[in-house]
């Protein structure tokens, strides 16, 4: 089935530094790609998302790029700030087989940011 | 925009005890969506709903669980005769357009956590 490996929390990281946060997936079709931000006591929100191969999602200086040729989507800022600490999902959408597209998450990687 | 509400918040129930969980979606969303995160686990998809539907209940166990959508009110995730084994985060979201799509963007609750003594 539809899996997402990204890796292993939790990260810890002085205010200005770069993140990168790797995650792969394995899927049968064409899946679109997420990245999802969870800060402590909130529901997950849309970070960035890209549909198809090479197409690179972007916000809040965050950025990932589709790559299909190593089923990779990996999450990446170049300055990260305090406010930055949450705990970052990345998840696939592809179709369940019963009917509609679900998403598939990884297990989430947290990310700390020390002043 | 108040956002997709959950409630409760935290949940504490005995083996054996029926736990009832509820989500009311974002104004302007009609199709809910329920999944549970397991300690150490990613979220995984139980089932999505439209009012009055369950369109597809593929991440579901077979037994005990069950999720409704009335025409009025929230949806309602519902596990009978709890098990330890229940104890996570189930968490519901919202979206304005249908799972059929592959890009289909949901916004999420901040979970109910279920814990079963």
């Amino acid at each position: 089935g539809d899996s997402v490996t990204q890796m292993e929390g939790p990260v810890t990281l002085s205010e200005e530094a770069f993140l990168t946060i790797n995650c792969t997936y394995t899927a049968t079709g064409y899946p679109s790609l997420f990245w999802y931000v969870q800060y402590p006591g909130e529901g997950l929100q849309l970070l960035l998302k890209a549909t198809k191969a090479d197409d690179k999602g972007s916000n809040k200086g965050f950025e990932a790029t589709y790559r299909k040729e190593t089923t990779s989507f990996h999450l990446e800022k170049g300055s990260v700030q305090v406010s930055d600490s949450a705990v970052y999902f990345c998840a696939l959408q592809a179709y369940s087989g019963a009917g509609s597209y679900q998403l598939t998450f990884g297990k989430g990687t947290k990310l700390s940011v020390i002043p | 925009n108040a956002g997709v509400m959950q409630n409760p918040r935290h949940l504490v129930r005995r083996r054996g005890q029926e736990a009832r969980l509820r989500c009311s979606p974002m104004k302007g969303h009609s199709h809910v969506y329920w999944y549970r995160q397991l300690p150490e686990e990613g979220l995984k998809f139980m089932v999505y709903l439209q009012k009055e539907n369950i369109i597809d209940e593929s991440g579901m166990p077979k037994e005990r669980f069950s999720a409704e959508f009335p025409k009025e009110g929230p949806s309602i995730l519902r596990i009978q005769q709890v098990v330890r084994g229940d104890s996570a985060a189930y968490f519901c979201a919202s979206s304005r357009q249908g799972g059929s799509s592959g890009a289909n963007v949901l916004t999420f609750g901040a979970g109910s956590r279920l814990t079963v003594l």
